[in-house]
């Protein structure tokens, strides 16, 4: 088990541009969370699935903002028309419905992030 | 909505000492969770300890416990012996039970263990 994997870890765009960003969760982890890290912050959430199915989302989800997961395994976020506001870690979680041996329940694990510049 | 403020941007200790981080809470809910994150340098975050609010007892994991006082809505983190590789960011976080799953974090706590 190779934890919650993100891809990139780092991202340099252009204002305008659109980005990509994908996660793979822990095997058989059901929940995916996305949040946005930006500096001298705590992360903030985004949005969250459970399998394909989106749940929840974030007032901080503009309509620039789309993330999908869509066989309920791998994730990914996208952001259309970038801003320079949009510079920020963008952190991947996902966590167990039902709790492995050796896992904790209500436990969410973290990805190393995608780290995005916007010039 | 949850709030978790704490009120500590920085703070250091020397190796093998003890070391208090605070954190604060407000929600209305009375089921849910607290938990403390860890997050080094360039490095990604990792759950240290967590803490059911149904339960009375304080959370221990080794050199790390906490004081959860409930009725005065506290959550402290204390590190016990400190070590070098303690040094990081250290985030309260709160989640409130039912099909809310969100995690709402607080400002972070940068922690230096000095040798």
């Amino acid at each position: 088990d190779t934890g919650v994997s993100q891809d990139p870890r780092h991202k340099i765009t252009k204002r305008g541009q659109n980005v990509t960003f994908r996660c793979d969760p822990i095997s058989e982890h059901n929940r995916l969370y996305w949040y946005r890290q930006t500096l001298g912050q705590g992360p903030e959430f985004l949005t969250y699935f459970q399998n394909e199915a989106q749940l929840e989302k974030s007032r901080l989800l503009s309509d620039r903002f789309s993330a999908e997961r869509p066989k309920g395994s791998f994730s990914t976020l996208e952001i259309q028309r970038t801003e320079q506001g949009d510079s920020a870690m963008y952190l991947c979680a996902s966590s167990p419905q039902l709790a492995r041996q050796g896992e904790a329940k209500n436990i969410q694990y973290f990805g190393a992030g995608t780290r995005l510049s916007v010039l | 909505a949850q709030t978790v403020t704490q009120s500590q941007p920085e703070m250091s200790v020397q190796e093998a000492e003890t070391v208090t981080l605070s954190c604060t809470y407000d929600t209305s809910e009375s089921n849910y969770y607290l938990f403390w994150y860890k997050q080094p340098p360039s490095r990604q975050m990792i759950l240290v300890i967590r803490q059911e609010a149904y339960k009375q007892q304080n959370a221990t994991e080794n050199r790390f416990s906490v004081n959860f006082q409930k009725a005065a809505k506290s959550f402290s983190l204390k590190i016990s012996d400190s070590q070098l590789g303690d040094t990081a960011m250290y985030f309260c976080a709160l989640r409130v039970g039912g099909s809310n799953y969100k995690l709402t974090f607080g400002k972070g706590t940068l922690l230096t263990v000095n040798p």
